[in-house]
């Protein structure tokens, strides 16, 4: 099935670090999705993204839809342990209820 | 405010059997969407019932069908399950028409086919 590119694949950080990640498309989505994923867990939305050009922050969390509409970021500032996880980008073609199409997901390990 | 529910958690199958999972969407949500997702990948879209019809189907076999209810809970059902068919199985719920929707997932059914 389709899967956005996303990088990196892992992050090994220490605590107290920024960290920084993308996804990229070859298609041109209308709105970009950050999600969290726990393990044993289904994925929590973060970050919701409807503007080319957006960015906009959840605390130490920042995202931005990139202008092109083919790309987006997400930024974590000053890293904690509960950071820990799995961090997915997810598309969408159309707005509303169309299908999310994810990313191949960064894994994000913080040290002490 | 209820999220979404899944049921069961965890499943163990063999080669060849069907199986059912069930999603209660988010009080309010009446558009239910399903994922599989394979160990270390994200989630790949199965399909979308939106009022009890389908509405959009994923790169999945007819073995993969469903249901949507009255109350807007679901059903996701597999026959002659495959090695394959090993995932975690997730729903999604929104609800259209009302501005910028997203999609809120539940923990998910762990499939495991022997």
């Amino acid at each position: 099935g389709q899967q956005l590119n996303q990088s990196p694949q892992s992050m090994f950080i220490q605590e107290g670090e920024d960290v920084s990640m993308n996804c990229t498309s070859s298609s041109i989505f209308n709105t970009w999705l950050w999600y969290k994923q726990d393990p044993g867990e289904g994925p929590v939305l973060l970050i919701a993204l409807y503007k080319a050009g957006e960015l906009t922050s959840n605390g130490r969390l920042t995202a931005q839809f990139g202008i092109t509409r083919k790309d987006s970021f997400l930024n974590i500032s000053a890293s904690i342990p509960s950071d820990v996880g799995i961090y997915f980008c997810a598309g969408q073609l159309t707005y509303n209820t169309d299908k999310l199409i994810f990313g191949t997901g960064t894994r994000l390990q913080v040290f002490p | 405010e209820t999220g979404v529910t899944q049921s069961p958690t965890h499943l163990i199958k063999t080669r060849g059997q069907q199986v059912t999972l069930r999603c209660s969407s988010q009080s309010g949500h009446n558009t239910v969407s399903w994922y599989q997702q394979a160990l270390g990948q994200g989630p790949q879209f199965i399909f979308q019932y939106y009022r009890e019809e389908e509405n959009g189907r994923g790169n999945f076999p007819p073995r993969f069908s469903g249901l949507q209810f009255p109350n807007y809970s679901s059903e996701l059902n597999v026959n002659a399950l495959e090695l394959d068919d090993s995932a975690l199985y997730l729903c999604a719920s929104s609800q259209p028409g009302q501005g910028e929707e997203t999609q809120y997932f539940g923990p998910g059914t762990r499939l495991l086919v022997l």
